[in-house]
């Protein structure tokens, strides 16, 4: 079954706003990772956040995690066109070696 | 560094045909997986493996058979293909960073698999 599930499935937005996307997750987990993925394309990663902290930088993204609820937030700010492509939390389940994939949702930024 | 390589690109299938997806990778990577990739699916783990003679099963492992006999190549084997099996294939690997075997995935860029 589906570890993580991104929320919404999909958003489109204007060049310059902020896009955040959701991801829920079900069990506990010792991290939590999103992935781009540009169309026809493989998974490029993002950001890694351990299950101990509770919010990450990299540039123009920032995610959270809330382990409590079972979720985190990917945040990019001041979108630009090329940011247009599918995006994918993945959760490191606790005591496993196995990575699951969400869904993905796809972010169309319009220029 | 190449990173991580798949081939072929591109495969058209008769339904009860076999065939190996290959992956490779340089970056002397101990976990190496393969995901498939359906519409409305995302990604879902077929194997894993946590170094060369060690291989586990992920969560869509029936019809797929993998062997890890160097830390480079993690081939995947379909032993009759089935149109169920049309699919983008993705094979991953990483490198242990703090202990933890599966943080940052490297991807291959894929191979688009069509049973006919």
């Amino acid at each position: 079954s589906q570890q993580g599930e991104e929320d919404p499935q999909a958003l489109s937005i204007q060049e310059g706003e902020n896009a955040t996307m959701n991801c829920s997750y079900k069990t506990s987990i010792n991290n939590l990772q999103w992935y781009r993925q540009n169309s026809g394309r493989g998974l490029v990663h993002l950001i890694l956040i351990r299950s101990n902290e509770r919010e990450k930088h990299s540039g123009r993204l920032r995610v959270t995690l809330d382990t409590s609820k079972k979720s985190s937030s990917l945040l990019i700010t001041a979108s630009r066109a090329a940011d247009t492509a599918s995006y994918f939390c993945a959760s490191l389940q606790g005591g496993s070696e196995k990575l699951v994939f969400g869904k993905g949702m796809k972010l169309t930024v319009n220029p | 560094n190449a990173g991580v390589t798949q081939t072929p690109k591109f495969q058209v299938l008769k339904t009860g045909q076999s065939m190996t997806l290959q992956c490779a990778q340089d970056m002397n990577h101990e976990y190496m997986s393969w995901y498939r990739q359906d519409p409305g699916m995302g990604l879902r783990l077929i194997h894993y493996s946590v170094g060369a003679g060690i291989t586990d099963q992920g969560e869509v492992p029936n019809g797929y058979n993998v062997s890890r006999s160097t830390t480079e190549d993690f081939p995947l084997r379909l032993l009759s293909a089935a149109p169920s099996q049309t699919s983008v294939y993705f094979c991953a690997s990483s490198y242990p960073l703090a202990g933890a075997l599966t943080d940052t995935q490297y991807f291959g860029p894929g191979t688009r698999l069509t049973v006919l």
